[in-house]
């Protein structure tokens, strides 16, 4: 069964930094892209940051582009994602997401998602 | 602004069949690119409900259908369900943004 489990939320203050990790097990972590998305209070599913199978391609939301940085060590089957000065608007649910095309450089659909975790970022 | 454009909200009597439509422009459906739509209550994990336009996963009812034309997609649901009030979202690809992209949602209510 596949299954995605992220930490590393909780209250920031703006301008401080937070690293999220998505553990990923039951499945060949190193086959396939990932996702992080997140969803603010109240908004739509708003995709943060992709990265292929081999982490030869990255990319990210303008809205998170120079502040977040998305990582993965596939000895470790983990996903990460490092934030750095947060803002009040980062405050959303965020979720770790696996791309169904295994082996590809190319971002497709995400097939299984995570329970998500809570990032709010207030003084 | 969501780069797709999507209805806030629908509603339907149980047994009624309702749509969602889904609008992209030329640098994302319009281009080509797959539309995939998910189900979603908010601060659970979402659901891929179609994938590739008409896809649906394994032990995904076949009362969710899928359908895209030019520039637009649209997710079908017949037979409405008390449990199938949630949010729906279609996503795809934008070359212009180099990334992947969702709709706004649209909040379903069965009546």
């Amino acid at each position: 069964e596949v299954q995605l489990v992220e930490s590393g939320g909780g209250l920031v203050q703006p301008g401080r930094s937070l690293r999220l990790s998505c553990a990923a097990s039951g499945f060949t972590f190193d086959d396939y892209p990932m996702h992080w998305v997140r969803q603010a209070p109240g908004k739509a599913l708003e995709w943060v940051s992709g990265i292929s199978w081999k982490s030869g391609r990255i990319g990210y939301a303008d809205s998170v582009k120079g502040r977040f940085t998305i990582s993965r060590d596939n000895a470790k089957n983990s996903l990460y994602l490092q934030m750095i000065s947060l803002r009040p608007e980062d405050t959303a649910f965020y979720y770790c997401a696996r791309d169904m095309n295994p082996y590809t450089s190319g971002w497709y659909v995400l097939d299984y998602w995570g329970q998500g975790i809570l990032v709010t970022v207030s003084s | 602004q969501s780069v797709l454009t999507q209805p806030p909200s629908v509603s339907g009597a149980p047994g009624q069949r309702v749509t969602i439509s889904c609008t992209g422009s030329s640098s994302n459906i319009g281009a080509g690119y797959d539309v995939h739509w998910y189900q979603h209550l908010p601060g659970t994990a979402p659901k891929l409900l179609i994938y590739g336009d008409y896809n649906r996963p394994s032990g995904v009812p076949d009362r969710f259908s899928g359908s895209k034309s030019g520039t637009s997609a649209s997710l079908a649901i017949s037979g409405l369900q008390a449990e199938d009030e949630a949010d729906y979202y279609c996503q795809s690809y934008d070359n212009n943004l180099s990334g992947v992209v969702f709709g706004g949602g649209t909040k379903l209510t069965v009546l």
